[in-house]
């Protein structure tokens, strides 16, 4: 089944100690990216990559690493993590990113689950 | 002022009734409009998307772009209980241009029986 799986789905955590959301795609994508959704802000965009070792700053990078050593996998890195990163949490994957139609069969977003973290 | 502006509702229509969900844009550069409807405890999922003005339809679903006003909205006739969800609009500059989609805050329906 083709899908975008995220780990883990919930977390509860302390400031200050790391952590790493996975996640894994098993469509071949090129594309990929992460979302958080916050009440009353919509879906706002982490980092993206465009391929392996490619990755780009979102609209709301501060606060969050990425890495894309393989194609399949991009983990969301947080540091040091704070209570306004306490959040609901997208993966998304791509066939590619390139921009061109915006939607079509392959721009199509596929997102993952959610990974509601919560930073005590 | 949001780039993009939606309406969080929530809407709620008894079953049957033709809904009208709608987004306002100040970014001219916008030529991708995409709708994508989101379950609860769930990612979004696309439902439809158009390039530039006009309308797309797809089953009970049209979804309409007017680029001189700046506004975008979805019809979905027909309106079943399945389809209570939060509505979330979403768009971007042509080819070329920024790879990062503009999201709606998202719009939540109900519909009930």
């Amino acid at each position: 089944e083709a899908q975008v799986t995220q780990n883990p789905r919930y977390l509860i955590t302390v400031t200050g100690k790391k952590l790493t959301v996975t996640c894994s795609q098993n469509m071949n994508h090129e594309y990929m990216s992460w979302y958080r959704q916050d009440p009353g802000l919509g879906l706002r965009q982490i980092y993206y990559s465009m391929n392996v070792e490619v990755t780009d700053k979102g609209d709301v990078p501060e606060g969050y690493k990425v890495s894309r050593k393989e194609k399949r996998n991009f983990p969301l890195i947080l540091e040091s993590p704070s209570p306004n990163q306490t959040s609901l949490y997208f993966c998304a994957s791509s066939l590619s990113g390139l921009g061109g139609s915006g939607g079509g069969p392959t721009d199509t977003q596929y997102f993952g689950p959610g990974t509601r973290l919560t930073v005590l | 002022q949001k780039e993009v502006e939606q309406d969080p509702g929530p809407l709620s229509v008894p079953e049957g009734a033709i809904v009208s969900l709608n987004c306002t844009y100040s970014n001219s550069a916008f030529q991708y409009f995409m709708w994508y409807r989101q379950y609860s405890r769930k990612g979004p999922e696309l439902l439809m998307y158009t390039y530039s003005s006009g309308n797309k339809e797809d089953g009970r679903f049209t979804a309409q772009v007017d680029k001189s006003s700046k506004y975008i909205s979805l019809f979905i006739r027909d309106s079943q209980p399945s389809d209570s969800a939060t509505y979330l609009c979403a768009m971007k500059p042509p080819r070329g241009g920024s790879y990062i989609p503009t999201f709606g805050r998202g719009t939540s329906l109900i519909v009930h029986p």
